[in-house]
């Protein structure tokens, strides 16, 4: 592994299914970030976790779920996938947290969700 | 509330200068990131700013403002390669990123 990863790269999901995407860094960064990309918005923060074992809620958390057992890893569950959950789902991690210079979050690829 | 505003489309000339601008109001300042995000990619990271003034790097630079929450992000000899959109990002007084809805910068030959 180099970088970030996710999986999958995409997936249709009818609506009322479990969902979990899979998000995995090899960089030892210790903030890890889930965040929507809908078009015409800015990306939007879903949940975050500034070190293993915790997590913190973003903008948009509702019918979303994460967790953070180890540094490596950090799956975001949709206990009941809806359509208004059909996004693009990005991952992304830093050396963070908080403020020692620019602290870059890298993103991973992507994951395509449609939910019918 | 917290806002990001920047154009949502812009459209430049091969071997030309852009100009992509990006004001914010958010809930304290702790620095402005701009990313590239070509098409059915992940957004990467471009530049840093968070004193007044201009930041160059290479073909790009990144200008702030904090007392007009102003910056804009110039690219200098445009190449087909720049056309993607430009995100502008503001972290917050929770170090939390904030992100404007990016401009799509289309080059023409």
């Amino acid at each position: 592994i180099a970088g970030i990863t996710q999986a999958p790269t995409s997936q249709i999901l009818a609506a009322g299914r479990r969902m979990t995407l899979r998000c995995t860094q090899d960089m030892r960064h210790n903030a890890m970030y889930w965040y929507r990309q809908d078009l015409g918005l800015g990306l939007r923060l879903i949940h975050y976790s500034n070190t293993a074992g915790t997590t913190g809620k973003g903008e948009v958390p509702d019918g979303y779920s994460v967790s953070r057992a180890n540094t490596d890893d950090f799956p975001l569950t949709l206990a009941s996938a809806v359509p208004s959950q059909t996004s693009v789902y990005f991952c992304a991690s830093a050396l963070g947290p908080g403020g020692s210079g620019a602290d870059t979050q890298y993103f991973g690829p992507g994951t395509r969700l449609t939910v019918l | 509330g917290q806002n990001i505003d920047q154009p949502t489309e812009m459209t430049a000339t091969e071997g030309a200068i852009v100009q992509i601008n990006c004001t914010y109001q958010t809930s304290g300042f702790n620095g402005l990131f701009w990313y590239q995000q070509h098409a059915g990619e992940a957004p990467t990271f471009l530049s840093y700013n968070v004193l007044d003034g201009l930041e160059e790097k290479g073909r790009f630079s990144s200008f702030l403002s904090r007392s007009k929450g102003y910056s804009y992000l110039l690219l200098k000899e445009l190449q087909m390669k720049d056309s993607a959109s430009y995100l502008c990002a503001v972290r917050d007084s929770n170090y939390q990123l904030i992100w404007g809805a990016g401009t799509k910068l289309i080059i023409k030959p």
